[in-house]
């Protein structure tokens, strides 16, 4: 079975660009999340989507955005990007949603750099 | 509100010789605790899970970690260091109301060094 596959996996992109990832999660998984990884903040949540819908939000501003396709395929978006944007993104897949104790199976990531 | 912490930010240790990492944890309720594994410029990887049944957890190459409910406590063990065992090790709690914090709570994280 495939796992996980983030692509791109390195992006550089400046200052006011708007930047799109894309996360294919394990085959049979309807639920997809996306964390934020940087050396000052650690892992952070940002969103969730099972079955298209967002379940949960973590505390970003709303330049982070994200959306589920009916293949459970799901893609975020950054728009006018700035400097701290920069850091590795990581999708997460499940079989369930959040509130069980599945678990979650995460993908390589992206690495964004912002100049 | 659930929370991780993680006691030492670096470990370092002999090849051949025990591992331990430290983590405690604070929930309101029954917890699911993880641990994962990232590897330099790589994602993370589960090492093992607890979900409320037998508290000594067996993972991934070799290693363990104890469910402590009196000390809220996961440390995570392995009897003998290799050398690619060097990485960075995240224990994380699951919160199951989700939620603005997300299903998954990090702790910030323990790399481990390995010497030769």
């Amino acid at each position: 079975k495939a796992g996980v596959t983030q692509t791109p996996r390195y992006l550089i992109k400046t200052r006011g660009q708007q930047v799109t990832l894309s996360c294919s999660p394990i085959s049979g998984h309807r639920s997809v999340s996306w964390y934020q990884q940087t050396p000052g903040q650690g892992l952070q949540f940002l969103f969730e989507y099972f079955s298209e819908t967002q379940r949960n939000k973590g505390n970003f501003p709303g330049r982070f955005s994200g959306r589920q396709f009916s293949n459970s395929r799901s893609e975020m978006n950054v728009s006018t990007l700035e400097l701290g944007d920069s850091a590795l993104y990581l999708c997460a897949s499940s079989s369930e949603p959040s509130g069980s104790k599945n678990i979650q199976y995460f993908g390589a990531g992206t690495r964004l750099s912002v100049l | 509100a659930q929370s991780v912490t993680q006691l030492d930010s670096h470990v370092s240790v002999s090849e051949g010789t025990p591992v331990l990492l430290r983590c405690n944890y604070s929930s309101s309720y029954s917890p699911s605790l993880f641990w994962y594994v990232q590897h330099p410029n790589k994602g993370l990887q589960l090492l093992l899970k607890y979900t409320s049944a037998a508290t000594l957890v067996k993972g991934i190459n070799g290693f363990e970690a104890e469910f402590k409910k009196s000390e809220t406590s996961f440390h995570l063990t392995k009897p003998s260091a290799h050398m690619s065992d060097a990485a960075e090790y995240f224990c994380v709690v699951s919160d199951r109301r989700g939620g603005s914090q997300g299903n998954l709570i990090f702790g910030k994280g323990t790399k481990l060094s390995v010497k030769p």
